[in-house]
């Protein structure tokens, strides 16, 4: 198994340019989670999906869109790229949606708005 | 929304000494309690979780005690190993769905 793969490992954008961060899981997980990680402020959720076709927002879902067509892909859509979105970009994903399973972390995405 | 706070954000040990880092949550719903390890430049992996049902669970070397009345948790890891260095995570939410994090504690093992 892969586990969770994420892609791309770093990019640049100018301000007010659009990507999408992608995700993908082999491991059959329900749950999957998008966090963003900054300097001192630990991992705070973005979105979050329960199953295919099913997403929810987080703590800061300001300016980010995802969409969950398969149970193995959960991508994240940088809609209008702005500095404040300078950060490492984790995607995660745990067995069975409503549990106390274990979260596994994508590698991360480094993104840099300039 | 569940709050999460940890302290201390940063904390240094003698090698062989015990680490104590402490975290309290807002939302008394929250029933889930994991705590995660994150080397540089690397992925957060969990280390250790308690559930609301439990009052402490230990692992090898790492335990969790909760107290549900006064919402904090805390990890206290024995016997410090250098390789123990890195910053340590709480976590509080309830199953997993929708989990909120403490802002991170470094740790540092001085051999």
């Amino acid at each position: 198994n892969a586990g969770v793969t994420q892609t791309p490992k770093f990019q640049v954008l100018k301000t007010g340019q659009s990507m999408t961060l992608q995700c993908a899981q082999d491991m059959n997980h329900e749950y999957m989670s998008w966090y963003r990680q900054d300097p001192g402020m630990g991992l705070r959720l973005i979105h979050y999906s329960v199953g295919a076709g099913i997403t929810d927002q987080g703590e800061v879902p300001n300016g980010y869109n995802v969409s969950r067509s398969t149970t193995e892909d959960f991508p994240l859509r940088l809609l209008s790229a702005a500095p404040s979105q300078t950060s490492v970009y984790f995607c995660a994903s745990s067995y069975g949606a409503g549990s106390y399973n274990e979260q596994f972390f994508g590698p991360g995405t480094r993104l840099t708005v300039l | 929304g569940e709050n999460v706070e940890q302290h201390p954000s940063t904390l240094s040990v003698q090698e062989g000494d015990s680490a104590v880092i402490k975290c309290t949550y807002s939302d008394s719903a929250s029933n889930y309690f994991p705590w995660y390890k994150q080397e540089l430049g690397k992925r957060p992996q969990l280390i250790i979780d308690i559930r609301s049902n439990v009052g402490e669970k230990k692992d090898q070397r790492i335990a969790v005690t909760l107290n549900k009345t006064a919402k904090h948790f805390s990890l206290h890891i024995t016997e410090t190993q250098p390789e123990d260095s890195a910053v340590y995570f709480c976590a509080a939410s309830i199953i997993n769905n929708d989990m909120r994090f403490g802002a991170g504690t470094r740790l540092t093992v001085k051999p």
